[in-house]
């Protein structure tokens, strides 16, 4: 069945940029009902939305975090991947990959992985 | 930004009794052109990713107990568990995916057992 994995450093400085990997097993990321998400947590809070592409490389992005943030599709390798730059503490969170039915819900998520933000 | 409010922050229901919770948001998340809630809801156990439960406000996922249920329509929703089991133990969020470039979730709501 279908899965999504999170890869990339567990430990980013303050100032720099956050890069991150999902990789899809188990099927294709080249599909006309899915979006592909990243949403975050940080340790012991809620949920929050940072953004999501097509397989075609439309994105939409959380307004809040637009400025920073840019997600990019490797249909090649079924990936894709985040990047959030000038991180601070803030930014420390578990991230996770999903994938998302059209623009609707997530209906698979991945395992997660901790960023920690820290010089 | 639609603002998603959850209540309660936490709750503590013996084993095989009902648990509500309930979502709010700050504007509707009712279609008018094909009248469906945008609205979704989630499980996330301890050290786990949030599973979906319940989509369109109560379209039940496939393979999640029929204990669970959703309602509701427009600003306020419920998520119910009917006979609450050990293994329900987890933080509940609620999502909107009305406006997908303001998609918002609750603030979680924590199921304990008492």
């Amino acid at each position: 069945q279908l899965q999504l994995q999170e890869s990339g450093p567990g430990l980013v400085k303050p100032s720099e940029t956050l890069s991150l990997t999902c990789t899809v097993s188990g099927g294709t990321i080249i599909t006309s009902s899915h979006y592909w998400g990243w949403i975050r947590q940080p340790p012991g809070k809620g949920l929050e939305w940072i953004g999501s592409i097509y397989y075609s490389g439309n994105t939409y992005y959380n307004p809040s975090l637009k400025s920073r943030v840019a997600i990019s599709v490797e249909t090649s390798k079924n990936q894709f991947s985040l990047r959030l730059s000038s991180v601070t503490a803030a930014d420390t969170a578990v991230y996770y990959c999903a994938r998302e039915l059209w623009r609707y819900y997530f209906d698979l998520w991945g395992q997660g992985t901790l960023v920690t933000v820290t010089s | 930004d639609i603002v998603m409010t959850q209540s309660p922050d936490s709750l503590a229901v013996s084993l095989g009794e009902r648990a509500t919770i309930n979502c709010k948001s700050s504007q509707s998340v009712l279609s008018s052109s094909n009248n469906k809630n945008y609205l979704a809801w989630y499980q996330q156990k301890p050290g786990q990713p949030p599973k979906l439960l319940i989509y369109w406000a109560s379209t039940r996922e496939s393979g999640v107990p029929d204990r669970f249920s959703g309602s509701g329509s427009g600003t306020d929703f419920t998520l119910t568990i009917s006979s609450l089991q050990a293994e329900d133990v987890a933080v509940y969020y609620c999502e909107q995916y009305y406006t997908t470039l303001g998609r918002t979730f609750g603030q979680g709501t924590k199921v304990e057992i008492k």
